[in-house]
């Protein structure tokens, strides 16, 4: 079956642009999960949705970030005025439920000039 | 403040030997331990984990170790092969926290040399 996957796998944009990532989870999978990992560290928690609603998005560094999951499935994380220190690789996860194991997307790498 | 710390950044270890990858934790509200594998260019892959109501857990060659009193958990893979080359994350979660969400650690990069 297919795993969680993320496009686009790579983005390069200017800063001060937007730039909108996409995640598809497993199927049936109820909760998803963003991540973000910048060089040499491991991934940091973004936002939690189960199902349609964001149930926790304290990973939030500030209000530029916004995630969405309109029908419970795909997840966009929109990403305004970008600034540099936002390169990064963005993990999405999903699992089948709360607390179920987390399995994890190939990221997209983003690079802000 | 780091609540998973993984000390060794690198380590070598040859064909056929066992492989001992360590990880700390300061958060006494952890209660759920996994072990994820990623390979250059692709995500995280889960690997293993254990409950804190276990001290062992063990599955092929894989065996993680968590000692709560010292707040510590290990990895060991006997033997070791060459594909197990990659960088091993640790991390963790609490079952009272509404998101689950996991905390990693910063990775160790294992080489397995043949």
């Amino acid at each position: 079956g297919a795993g969680v996957s993320q496009t686009p796998s790579n983005k390069v944009t200017e800063k001060g642009k937007y730039v909108e990532l996409r995640c598809d989870p497993i199927s049936g999978h109820t909760a998803l999960y963003w991540y973000r990992q910048s060089l040499g560290q491991g991934p940091e928690f973004l936002i939690y949705f189960q199902g349609t609603g964001a149930a926790d998005d304290s990973g939030l560094p500030n209000d530029r970030f916004f995630a969405v999951r309109p029908e419970g499935s795909v997840s966009t994380l929109k990403i305004q005025r970008t600034e540099r220190g936002d390169s990064a690789v963005y993990l999405c996860a999903s699992s089948f439920g709360l607390g179920q194991t987390q399995y994890f997307g190939p990221g997209t790498r983003l690079l802000v000039l | 403040d780091q609540q998973v710390k993984q000390n060794s950044p690198s380590l070598s270890v040859q064909e056929g030997r066992i492989s001992i990858l360590n990880c700390d934790y300061t958060n006494s509200m952890f209660d759920y331990f996994l072990w994820y594998k990623k390979y250059p260019a692709e995500g995280p892959t889960f690997l293993i984990s254990i409950s804190s109501i276990k001290d062992k857990n063990e599955d092929g060659r894989f065996t993680v170790f968590l000692n709560k009193s010292a707040k510590h958990l290990s990895l060991h893979i006997v033997p070791s092969q060459p594909g197990d080359s990659a960088v091993y994350f640790c991390a963790a979660s609490e079952s009272s926290g509404s998101a689950r969400q996991l905390t990693f650690g910063s990775g160790t990069q294992l080489t397995v040399l043949p």
